[in-house]
């Protein structure tokens, strides 16, 4: 079982409001990631973390930017948030000292911008 | 580049018909072949993972097996709470990022 949370789960906000999306899991993974998702299509990544102090851009050209200051905890930032930013943003982790490596994903945060 | 490609689109089935999900891949090194299921307004649970030609996998209704090309997920005597979409995803040596499909959306009628 996967023990991993993002809040908020729904947020609307206004163009231009900078906004957090906060990620955390208690199963001391070393790799997390950011996926995107709209309704009906394909997840793509668009951030991963190898451990504290590591982060990477994904395939998908996202605006927003994040850290990773603590190994449990990966929040996502969009400075000014737009139209398009609207989507499901979806958390993951993985631990790299197991062969599987596999992903497991937090419930999402559905993302509306007005 | 990887690419996952599944059919059908959608799939209405009665409770208790039996029936099979497609998952057609092309990658350059199999590091692994994902199932999740996917509940709406919920993130992607953890089915099975594959990672070569010939195997399988069970868990209750579903069998998930591989081969070089494909993957198929097998459903038996589905039930109504057997409804969700699956998610077929593959993960090539040296990449982190899962390629994702976009999903067989499952209705069980009752």
């Amino acid at each position: 079982e996967a023990d991993i949370y993002q809040t908020p789960r729904y947020l609307v906000i206004g163009t231009g409001k900078k906004i957090t999306l906060e990620c955390s899991q208690t199963m001391g993974h070393d790799k997390m990631y950011w996926y995107q998702q709209d309704p009906g299509m394909e997840l793509h990544l668009i951030h991963y973390s190898y451990g504290v102090n590591s982060t990477e851009k994904g395939d998908l050209s996202s605006e927003s930017t994040v850290s990773r200051i603590r190994t449990e905890h990966f929040p996502l930032t969009l400075e000014s948030a737009r139209p398009s930013h609207t989507s499901q943003y979806l958390c993951a982790s993985s631990d790299s000292g197991t062969a599987k490596e596999t992903q497991y994903f937090g419930p999402g945060t559905r993302l509306l911008v007005l | 580049e990887d690419q996952v490609t599944q059919s059908p689109e959608a799939l209405r089935l009665q409770e208790g018909e039996s029936s099979s999900l497609n998952c057609s891949y092309t990658v350059s090194g199999l590091r692994g072949l994902f199932w999740y299921r996917q509940d709406p307004g919920k993130g992607p649970e953890f089915l099975f993972t594959l990672y070569s030609a010939g195997e399988e996998k069970e868990k209750e209704r579903l069998k998930a097996t591989l081969t070089k090309k494909e993957s198929f997920l097998h459903i038996t005597a589905p039930k109504p709470e057997d409804s969700a979409t699956y998610l077929c995803a593959v993960q090539d040596f040296g990449n982190e990022k899962l390629t994702f499909g976009t999903g067989t959306r499952l209705t069980i009628i009752p």
